[in-house]
């Protein structure tokens, strides 16, 4: 059972186009994080949301935690081909107990941006 | 600053071998995380180091899986013997210290483990 649900799994658009991926459970988060992976590499953080309903910018991207702190999302505004890679959400559950750090993340979608 | 470090990057063995990965943090991060890749799944937690001593191992699949980090230091995760389904690909993450709040985790490279 897959406690993080990412979706989609595949995104092949044009450059200039926009683009949402979305990230759900039905489990409450205290936090949820965006990564994105390069091959060969490990996930780099691109950003952390703790609030619900709380959005953040990230130049192009857009973030924002559900209200319920279930779900979130990631849009990309004009998509470049330099953000071709492996998107990953990952949650928190229970901060600040006896397992504080442990992440459960979700498949990823591989965007691909064609010039 | 040196980022998270592995060894080796990858790693192809027989069913019913050992291997032996390493992962060296970030020097002054006391926490230090396993993850685990299966093909065409989600990356998943295996355990948490603060310092030398397990924080959660809840993750660990059997006991066939010993991970260790003597000194606070590096970690190794050891498998004996290893079955076809242990093959993906073994990250390691650590991050600051910080008893029972959570700080960025960096992850490193990865170990691509094949058993054949």
């Amino acid at each position: 059972t897959q406690l993080l649900e990412q979706s989609p799994q595949f995104l092949s658009i044009q450059e200039g186009e926009n683009l949402t991926v979305y990230c759900n459970s039905s489990s409450v988060f205290s936090s949820l994080q965006w990564y994105r992976q390069e091959p060969g590499e490990g996930p780099v953080l691109l950003v952390t949301v703790v609030t619900g309903g709380e959005v953040k910018k990230l130049k192009r991207l857009t973030f924002q935690f559900g209200d319920a702190r279930k779900d979130s999302s990631l849009h990309i505004t004009a998509a470049q081909p330099g953000d071709t890679g492996l998107y990953l959400c990952a949650g928190e559950l229970n901060a600040g107990g006896t397992s504080y750090g442990k992440l459960t993340f979700g498949q990823g979608t591989i965007l691909t941006v064609h010039p | 600053e040196a980022g998270v470090t592995q060894f080796p990057s990858h790693s192809v063995i027989e069913k019913g071998q050992t291997v032996t990965l390493r992962c060296d943090p970030i020097s002054g991060h006391d926490n230090l995380y396993w993850y685990r890749r299966v093909m065409g799944k989600e990356i998943k937690f295996l355990l948490h180091f603060v310092k030398e001593s397990k924080q959660d191992e809840s993750g660990m699949p059997n006991n066939r899986f010993l991970a260790e980090r003597t000194g606070g230091t590096y970690s190794t995760l050891k498998v004996q013997p290893a079955e076809l389904e242990d093959s993906g690909v073994y990250f390691c993450a650590s991050s600051q210290a910080g008893r029972w709040i959570s700080y960025e985790q960096y992850f490193g490279p990865g170990t691509r483990l094949t058993v054949t």
